[in-house]
């Protein structure tokens, strides 16, 4: 079965700061990585996601992320968040072959200005 | 960009009855649709995988006689909470995969209160 760890629950950050969320999962297979955003009151989109290739992964709003296959984790960065970063950043994955998703838990991100 | 829609956003509803949320796919078709549960500061759940024209498929420790699922057309897959109880309000979501594709696009959800 294949799980999803997302390290940390909150996070606060001041506007310029940099953001680093880390992500791992256990799965015994080729996966496809996700990373989501869920804004207040909104439902979830698609920040990036990695399906093969370059393992540096750029995404919308400036994050990327780098998947690191030995060490099963696909942690997302931005350089210098802004205020309307303020979400739920959840990580998720797949099986290559698979539309199911799992998610992780969740880190909620607070930036204040 | 594929848009995903359900209906109601919120409901309220008496302990005993049975509620409906809609899900549709709005300007794709989707041969799959999921359906996820979210509890308050917690991930998302998945529920079931529903496959237009066939059974749903339920994952382990959801009652499929509670939670109806109906996929009964390319753009549209409803969810039956059926003899609601408080332990039901929840936040669900759906989400549709396209033809072509292998993103799934997520529903703005519903937030069901069962007093």
């Amino acid at each position: 079965a294949q799980s999803v760890s997302q390290h940390n629950h909150h996070v606060i950050l001041s506007e310029a700061a940099s953001l680093e969320l880390g992500c791992n999962y256990s799965y015994g297979g080729t996966v496809n990585l996700f990373w989501y955003v869920q804004y207040p009151g909104q439902h979830l989109q698609l920040l990036l996601k990695y399906f093969s290739g370059d393992p540096l992964v750029k995404g919308i709003k400036g994050f990327e992320a780098e998947f690191i296959k030995s060490k099963f984790s696909f942690n997302l960065r931005k350089p210098s968040v802004q205020w309307s970063d303020t979400a739920e950043y959840f990580c998720a994955v797949r099986g290559s072959n698979d539309y199911k998703l799992s998610f992780g838990a969740g880190t909620t991100v607070t930036v204040r200005a | 960009g594929a848009v995903v829609s359900q209906h109601p956003s919120r409901v309220i509803c008496k302990s005993g009855t049975s509620v409906k949320i809609e899900c549709r796919s709005l300007d794709f078709q989707a041969t799959t649709m999921f359906w996820y549960r979210q509890f308050p500061k917690q991930s998302l759940m998945l529920m079931a995988t529903s496959n237009e024209g066939s059974k749903a498929t339920y994952e382990q420790g959801v009652e499929k006689d509670k939670f109806l699922i109906n996929h009964a057309s390319l753009t549209l897959s409803t969810l039956t909470v059926t003899s609601a109880h408080p332990e039901d309000s929840s936040f669900y979501i759906c989400s549709a995969v396209g033809q072509s594709s292998y993103e799934q696009y997520f529903g703005p959800g519903t937030r069901l209160t069962v007093t």
